[in-house]
């Protein structure tokens, strides 16, 4: 069985670009969480979908975005990106039911120049 | 507000010992807890859970206990191996909500 995969791997962007990151979830599962991980702040929630609908969302700027597929894949979108916004970005896959596992992708490796 | 908390940044234990890592949370709505290991640059490592109902649940070498009305949980790892040395997070969730709230982990060393 696939596990959640996460593309690009890793990636460089400039200061005031875009960027769409991507995730596969485990096949079956229809909930897609996003988190980030910086050295300072730790993994922080960014938001969930679920059966294509946002179902929480964490404490971060409207620039930060999702949307999630009728085939349960996900893709963020950060804009007008800071030099802040480098991180690692985690995708995670769930069943969506409460007290299941929850599984985590590699990761996007972004960095902000 | 940090709402889970790992208060050891770092620990060192020999090979074949005990490994025990502690978690604390504040948040009573909490129901279900996970462990999660994680190298650097790659995404973190589902361990074991255990829900808010039960005191102990136990995987190989790994268990874990949650104390409720301490509002404690800890993983022991036994017996530890060199390939046990990475970060540990514990991480929370309010039922019926996906959204993990994760401590600030602990680095665990084993020492051969």
């Amino acid at each position: 069985k696939a596990g959640v995969t996460q593309t690009p791997r890793y990636l460089i962007k400039t200061r005031g670009q875009q960027v769409t990151l991507s995730c596969s979830p485990i096949s079956g599962h229809r909930s897609v969480s996003w988190y980030q991980q910086t050295p300072g702040q730790g993994l922080q929630f960014l938001f969930e979908y679920f059966s294509e609908t946002q179902r929480n969302k964490g404490n971060f700027p409207g620039r930060f975005s999702g949307r999630q597929f009728s085939n349960s894949r996900s893709e963020m979108n950060v804009s007008t990106l800071e030099l802040g916004d480098s991180a690692l970005y985690l995708c995670a896959s769930s069943p969506g039911n409460s007290g299941n596992t929850i599984y985590f992708g590699e990761g996007s490796w972004l960095t902000v120049v | 507000d940090q709402q889970v908390k790992q208060n050891s940044p770092s620990l060192s234990v020999q090979e074949g010992r005990i490994s025990i890592l502690n978690c604390d949370y504040t948040n009573s709505m909490f129901d279900y807890f996970l462990w999660y290991k994680k190298y650097p640059a790659e995404g973190p490592t589902f361990l074991i859970s255990i829900s808010s109902i039960k005191d102990k649940n136990e995987d190989g070498r790994f268990t874990v206990f949650l104390n409720k009305s301490a509002k404690h949980l800890s993983l022991h790892i036994v017996p530890s191996q060199p390939g046990d040395s990475a970060v540990y997070f514990c991480a929370a969730i309010v039922g019926g909500n996906e959204k993990l709230t994760f401590g600030t982990g602990t680095r665990l060393t084993i020492i051969p």
